[in-house]
């Protein structure tokens, strides 16, 4: 069970916009940046948004975040099939002084 | 480039150890926290421990605490994690990242991990 709730798949069709819900808490998302990572099959995760709303270098303006209280979201517009990966939000948890992930959400482009 | 590269994986016995060494390159090691984070076979992604850039913070899960010590030494630009005790849900892909300035920033690099299996 993780401390941030996100649903276990979305898709969507190619060239369409998909967006994936983070639900946390007081402790963690109430108060802190969140920050999203995208994992390719067989690769590592890769930074794709900070501070609730930054990218990267190099992260397109096809991926964006928000926040708003205790509940964050990540957006992506102009789908492609290149996309499909699955997407973890995290955040740190003052109460239990740790570093906290979303269980991930599988991102399907049909 | 920026870089991290694992190493130390392998496979080990419920109650033996373990140490993991990530070599990075490609920036300032010492200005930066790290982290160890890892991932379960088909599991999400678990925050292991992170360290700040003089070792003067350090922070771990509950679920490796007391088990696990993370260290860095920043003359070889190297982290370690020695792991300890080892149990069966210990075994996943190890990864060092690269923090920011402090342990509750994110982490922006990520090394490819090493493997550990625990298994009799």
């Amino acid at each position: 069970q993780s401390v941030l709730t996100q649903p276990p798949s979305v898709s969507a069709a190619p060239g369409q916009k998909v967006t994936i819900s983070c639900s946390g808490s007081t402790s963690n998302i109430g108060t802190n940046y969140v920050s999203w990572y995208q994992q390719l099959p067989g690769t590592a995760p890769k930074l794709l948004i900070y501070d609730n709303n930054k990218r990267p270098s190099g992260i397109p303006d096809r991926f964006s975040g928000s926040k708003s209280g205790t509940s964050a979201t990540l957006g992506i517009t102009g789908l492609q099939t290149g996309d499909e990966a699955d997407f973890y939000c995290g955040t740190w948890d003052f109460s239990l002084n740790a570093w906290v992930f979303g269980g991930g959400t599988k991102l399907t482009v049909l | 480039e920026v870089q991290l590269v694992e190493s130390g994986g392998g496979s080990e016995q419920p109650g033996r150890s373990l140490r993991l060494s990530c070599k990075a390159s490609g920036f300032n090691f010492d200005e930066y926290v790290m982290h160890w984070v890892r991932q379960a076979p088909g599991k999400g992604l678990e925050w292991v421990s992170g360290i700040s850039w003089n070792s003067g913070t350090i922070g771990y899960a509950d679920s490796v605490k007391g088990r696990f010590t993370i260290s860095r030494d920043n003359a070889k630009n190297s982290l370690y994690l020695q792991m300890t005790s080892l149990r069966p849900e210990d075994m996943a892909l190890y990864y060092c990242v690269k923090g920011n300035y402090v342990l509750i920033d994110g982490f922006d690099i990520w090394g490819r991990g090493t493997l550990v299996t625990v298994s009799s």
